[in-house]
């Protein structure tokens, strides 16, 4: 398996502009998270779905943020209208199942100028 | 929401010696540890998964135990080498609750 594959690696866009984080999750995990790495707060927990349904969403933080996961094996994150303060690395992660750890994917790198 | 607390920030050891450190989390309504490895520029790892009050871990020279009644797990790496050099997470998962809450990680050093 390839793990969990997330694209792109790198992002740079201007405040205002739409991005789309997209992520793949390995096949037969039934959870996906979606997370935000920055200095200040660490690892925050976004939202999370299972069996591709959005199970808690209470972390996204505002309503310029919205995830969604159309199938078991395809799930997006969306930021519009992006702001400099989102600028941050965005993890999505999956799980077999909850006694399980979790697999991390690479990461996106986003910036927004 | 769980706060999740590891000690010490950053650590520094020589290369051969061995070395704890600690994650604290809330004690009630507790449902699951996980520890995870991260080195520079690549994803965290998992290490350990562990549920049951004195769950003992252990992978090659990397062990971690567990105390749910008091909130408090270590991990320890025995005979430090350089490639043991990462931010270790820990993270903790309440009843009720899939997501993992994070905590902020020790930076561990390893210096020949």
């Amino acid at each position: 398996d390839a793990g969990v594959i997330q694209s792109p690696r790198h992002e740079v866009t201007e405040m205002g502009q739409e991005v789309t984080l997209r992520c793949k999750p390995i096949s037969g995990h039934n959870s996906l998270f979606w997370y935000r790495q920055t200095m200040m707060r660490g690892l925050e927990l976004l939202i999370y779905f299972n069996n591709n349904v959005p199970i808690d969403d209470s972390g996204m933080p505002e309503d310029r943020f919205s995830a969604k996961m159309p199938n078991a094996s395809f799930s997006t994150l969306k930021i519009q209208p992006s702001e400099p303060r989102d600028s941050a690395v965005y993890f999505c992660a999956s799980s077999y199942r909850v006694t399980y750890g979790y697999t991390f994917g690479s990461g996106t790198r986003l910036t927004v100028v | 929401i769980l706060n999740v607390e590891q000690s010490p920030q950053s650590l520094h050891v020589q290369e051969g010696d061995s070395t704890n450190f600690t994650c604290s989390f809330p004690s009630s309504n507790f449902y699951a540890l996980h520890w995870y490895r991260w080195e520079t520029a690549k994803s965290p790892e998992a290490l350990f998964v562990m549920t049951l009050n004195g769950d003992e871990k252990k992978k090659g020279r990397i062990s971690a135990t567990l105390n749910t009644k008091e909130g408090y797990s270590y991990l320890y790496i025995k005979g430090s080498q350089p490639e043991d050099s990462a931010t270790y997470l820990c993270a903790s998962r309440g009843g009720g609750a899939d997501g993992l809450t994070f905590g902020k990680g020790t930076h561990l050093i390893i210096q020949p």
